[in-house]
């Protein structure tokens, strides 16, 4: 199946700094999500990005679909921004989200 | 909004209990997903269904079950738990298009003692 790689696997930022997490995939995808996981562990939906760019606030995101690999940025970082922020792929005939390992975010004020 | 709601956000059960965790979506989604979520392993999958009455394995089905006897429920069954079951759980929900999110409930944390 595809593989997922998420980089880095920990990040750890002072409140109004900026950041760049990094995801790699093995397989052309149909599908490709970003989430952010809170402290109680919800799974809160960021984009829905299998190609191009998109803004919402100070998160962006970008998918480089032929070259396998997709970015988010955040800007202005706050504490609020905490928490594991996870890539979701899903390639060929499939529809099944396939998870990389998360970047695990601090931010300190 | 979509809403995926499973039943317990904490559940502490005994070793070789029969256990049942709910997922619940509001969205007429065709497919249903469980994952387990464990410390630097991202989350896996256990089980999805694309259908009522449909199930396929995922990466990690050994001592799982499912059920899905209507379009809105999905359940997850650990026959007889062991301790090595304690994890996060998360369900899921999509639309039959691969094109589409897929949308998360709240997680349950379960223990096994």
């Amino acid at each position: 199946g595809i593989q997922v790689e998420q980089s880095p696997p920990d990040l750890i930022l002072q409140e109004g700094a900026n950041s760049t997490l990094r995801c790699n995939f093995s397989d052309s995808v149909n599908n490709l999500q970003w989430f952010h996981q809170n402290p109680w562990g919800q799974l809160i939906n960021l984009f829905y990005i299998p190609s191009g760019t998109k803004q919402n606030g100070r998160l962006s995101a970008t998918t480089v679909a032929t070259e396998r690999y997709s970015l988010l940025y955040i800007s202005s970082s706050q504490t609020t921004d905490s928490g594991v922020y996870f890539c979701a792929v899903a390639s060929g005939g499939s529809y099944i989200p396939t998870f990389g390992r998360g970047t695990s975010l601090i931010v300190h004020p | 909004d979509v809403k995926v709601t499973q039943s317990s956000r904490y559940l502490v059960k005994r070793t070789g209990e029969k256990v049942f965790l709910e997922c619940v979506q509001d969205m007429d989604h065709e497919n249903m997903f469980w994952y387990r979520q464990d410390p630097g392993l991202g989350l896996r999958l256990i089980y999805f269904s694309y259908d009522v009455k449909m199930k396929e394995k995922g990466d990690i089905p050994e001592g799982y079950s499912v059920s899905r006897e209507k379009k809105e429920r999905f359940s997850l069954i650990l026959e007889s738990a062991s301790t090595n079951q304690t994890s996060m759980y998360l369900c899921a929900s999509s639309p039959r298009s691969m094109n589409t999110e897929a949308f998360f409930g709240q997680g349950t944390r379960l223990t096994v003692v």
